[in-house]
């Protein structure tokens, strides 16, 4: 069975940094692009960052880039999120999901970040 | 960016009766290998996203066949032929054809 499961999601203060992890077990990790997807409290979803099978593809939507930085380790079949620079906006339930062809055909149950002073 | 617009926005239904959201893409969502990269979500109360069809209209597994995905270039369709309860949720279309994703504005399904 595939799953995922983040970790890492806290309260932090504007300007702080926090890392995301995203467990998957239950398929071979090192053959799926995998993404990270946010929601804010009571609005809808957006992506934000995506990653090849190898590590050597990353992309960012444009309010997250120069700020995160998507990561994997196969060996760890672990994906993760740096986010640096942390701002109010940023505050959201943060999904981690395999990617199939276009499509995000598994998502993790979220992690809550809170971006507060 | 190509901006992904839902329509309607409310959708209250009777159990029984069918369904349909509709998804209009700013561009067309046909990929160089003949699919299209788009793809249906339902958001249940407290709950992830979990995918419904990808590829335009190819259900995904253990999707109940009530559901069904239809479209092409621009404008794509989502059906429920019986809404039932556990249909409950916000319904989510999404590109992903090129980067940035980019969703829909989420059209909320709830039982009259």
């Amino acid at each position: 069975e595939v799953q995922l499961v983040e970790s890492g999601g806290v309260s932090v203060q504007p300007g702080g940094s926090l890392r995301l992890s995203c467990a998957a077990t239950g398929y071979m990790f090192s053959t799926y692009w995998m993404h990270w997807v946010r929601q804010a409290p009571g609005k809808g979803l957006v992506w934000v960052s995506r990653i090849n099978e190898h590590g050597t593809i990353t992309d960012y939507a444009d309010s997250v880039k120069g700020r995160f930085t998507i990561s994997r380790d196969n060996a760890k079949n672990t994906l993760y999120l740096q986010m640096n620079s942390l701002r109010a906006e940023d505050t959201a339930v943060y999904y981690c999901g395999r990617d199939v062809a276009g499509a995000n055909d598994y998502w993790g149950q979220g992690t809550l970040v809170t971006v507060s002073s | 960016d190509i901006v992904m617009t839902q329509s309607p926005l409310s959708l209250p239904v009777t159990p029984g009766e069918p369904a349909s959201i509709s998804c209009r893409s700013s561009q067309s969502l046909l990929h160089s290998n003949g699919n299209h990269f788009f793809s249906w979500y339902l958001q249940k109360p407290g709950q992830s996203p979990q995918v419904l069809i990808y590829w335009g209209s190819n259900r995904a597994s253990g999707v109940p066949d009530r559901f069904s995905g239809s479209g092409a270039g621009t404008d794509f369709t989502l059906k429920i032929s019986r809404v039932q309860a556990e249909d409950v949720g916000v319904y989510y279309c999404m590109q992903g054809l090129q980067t940035p994703y980019t969703f829909g504005q989420g059209t909320k399904l709830e039982i009259k």
